[in-house]
């Protein structure tokens, strides 16, 4: 079973700021498995990035995915207040799996 | 616009079965895997399984020896039952799909149910 390691648990910053978050893999994924999730407060997950840097539809351009092999990131260019949620890497080369959540909280 | 409804008890008593049906409308549900998804209480996600609208399942290794999903085409609908619950098993479920698109390249859930709270109860 592949693992995945997301860093930090929480990151505590400002609106207008960059927010970079990160997803290791504890075996090589090919970058086409590899997609991003948001939730937030009593809602269902939604899919941002698929394929590691395509944006799914309606998703907003200060959104982007990069990475390869084991490391993969997730950007998001300027914080806006509606994007304070968790942040959720997954994978599905090997059976299937997301790893433990990133808390973007507002500093 | 393709809409996912879990629906089923919202409590289970421990080491009985807990079954879940998700109805699926304004879509097919043809050339799409659809998935169940859970996550306890402030804690993160972990996948069930999935079915393939010819049938074929997979399941999270650690559930397997539990879990059986079952889909009924003909009434756009997909099940979970997994057997011999404990207080383990509280959590929100989520029925889901995942097109797994070679074409596009689109392998994620795309579409979710807003989720059912099933508690295990002792």
């Amino acid at each position: 079973e592949i693992v995945l390691t997301q860093s930090p648990g929480t990151l505590s910053l400002s609106p207008g700021e960059r927010a970079t978050l990160s997803c290791r893999a504890s075996q090589g994924v090919s970058s086409t498995y590899l997609a991003w999730y948001q939730q937030k407060p009593g809602q269902a997950p939604r899919l941002l990035i698929y394929g590691t840097s395509s944006r799914a539809t309606g998703i907003p351009d200060r959104f982007s995915g990069s990475g390869s092999g084991t490391d993969f990131t997730l950007t998001i260019s300027r914080l806006e207040p509606d994007d304070f949620a968790v942040y959720y890497c997954q994978q599905c080369a090997n059976s299937f799996t997301f790893g433990g959540g990133t808390k973007v909280e507002i500093k | 616009q393709v809409q996912l409804q879990e629906s089923g008890p919202g409590l289970v008593k421990a080491s009985e079965t807990l079954s879940l049906t998700c109805t699926v409308s304004g879509g097919s549900m043809s050339s799409y895997f659809w998935s169940w998804i859970r996550q306890p209480p402030g804690k993160g996600l972990e996948w069930i399984g999935d079915i393939y609208y010819s049938g074929s399942t997979r399941y999270n290794p650690s559930l397997k020896s539990r879990v059986t999903i079952s889909i009924d085409r003909s009434k756009n609908q997909f099940s979970l039952n997994l057997s011999s619950v404990t207080a383990a098993d509280t959590a929100m479920y989520y029925c889901a799909r995942d097109p797994r698109d070679y074409s596009s390249g689109l392998y994620g859930v795309d579409y979710w149910g807003q989720g059912t709270l099933v508690t295990v109860s002792s």
